[in-house]
């Protein structure tokens, strides 16, 4: 159980463009997702915390204009990087909180961006 | 604000040893709770091993064990019997009701030798 799915798993795109990245919760009803940034041999970086029903939460220096994330539901939320650039190009992760409670959160498998 | 750190960067050790990863964080809560994450090649996130801050009894599960010295603010992780499976990064994290997010340390890479 608490199995958490990401997709793509890996996408390649032209700057400029826009990407979306799809988190599902597949046997839980998640309150609470969050989204992470990881660069190669670093360690996770908090994006923002996406509420079901409200606006997500970004963490300080992240542009919420660049990266629009919608939780329409209780398991599925989406990360869209809009007009993207090749500094863009990243590992992201979301996790999900079956809740109400965010201390036990069940991670995806990641979404390798590449941008040309 | 919560800071996690893990001063080794990388370590490496003999398949069947013991080794030890080492944590210290920092928070004002009294209430938190304390993991150990593995990340493999795959990235895939698995969460290691839990512990509550305001039990005192060190968490185990099975070959993985932790130290938790709360005084000290430290969390090690000790891993029995090393597989080379266990070959990943490993984070050490903290999480509080406060701001119910997880504040990750840096990271050690672990390599198990054969």
């Amino acid at each position: 159980g608490a199995v958490v799915s990401q997709h793509p798993s890996w996408v390649i795109c032209k700057s400029g463009t826009s990407v979306k990245i799809e988190c599902r919760s597949l046997d839980f009803q998640a309150t609470t997702m969050f989204w992470y940034r990881q660069f190669p041999k670093q360690s996770l970086m908090l994006m923002a915390t996406s509420n079901e029903g409200s606006k997500a939460t970004y963490e300080q220096g992240v542009e919420k204009d660049k990266f629009l994330i919608n939780h329409a539901s209780l398991t599925l939320s989406t990360l869209t990087v809009t007009s993207a650039h090749p500094e863009d190009s990243s590992f992201y992760i979301c996790s999900a909180a079956p809740g109400p409670s965010t201390d036990t959160q069940y991670f995806g498998p990641g979404t390798r961006l590449t941008v040309l | 604000a919560q800071t996690v750190t893990q001063s080794q960067p990388e370590m490496s050790v003999q398949e069947a040893e013991t080794v030890t990863l080492s944590c210290t964080y920092d928070t004002s809560e009294n209430n938190y709770y304390l993991f150990w994450y593995k990340q493999p090649p795959s990235r895939q996130m698995i969460l290691v091993i839990r512990q509550e801050a305001y039990k005192q009894q060190n968490a185990t599960e099975n070959r993985f064990s932790v130290n938790f010295q709360k005084a000290a603010k430290s969390f090690s992780l000790k891993i029995s019997d090393s597989q080379l499976g266990d070959t990943a990064m490993y984070f050490c994290a903290t999480h509080t009701g406060a701001n119910s997010k997880l504040t990750f340390g840096k990271g050690i890479t672990l390599s198990v030798r054969p």
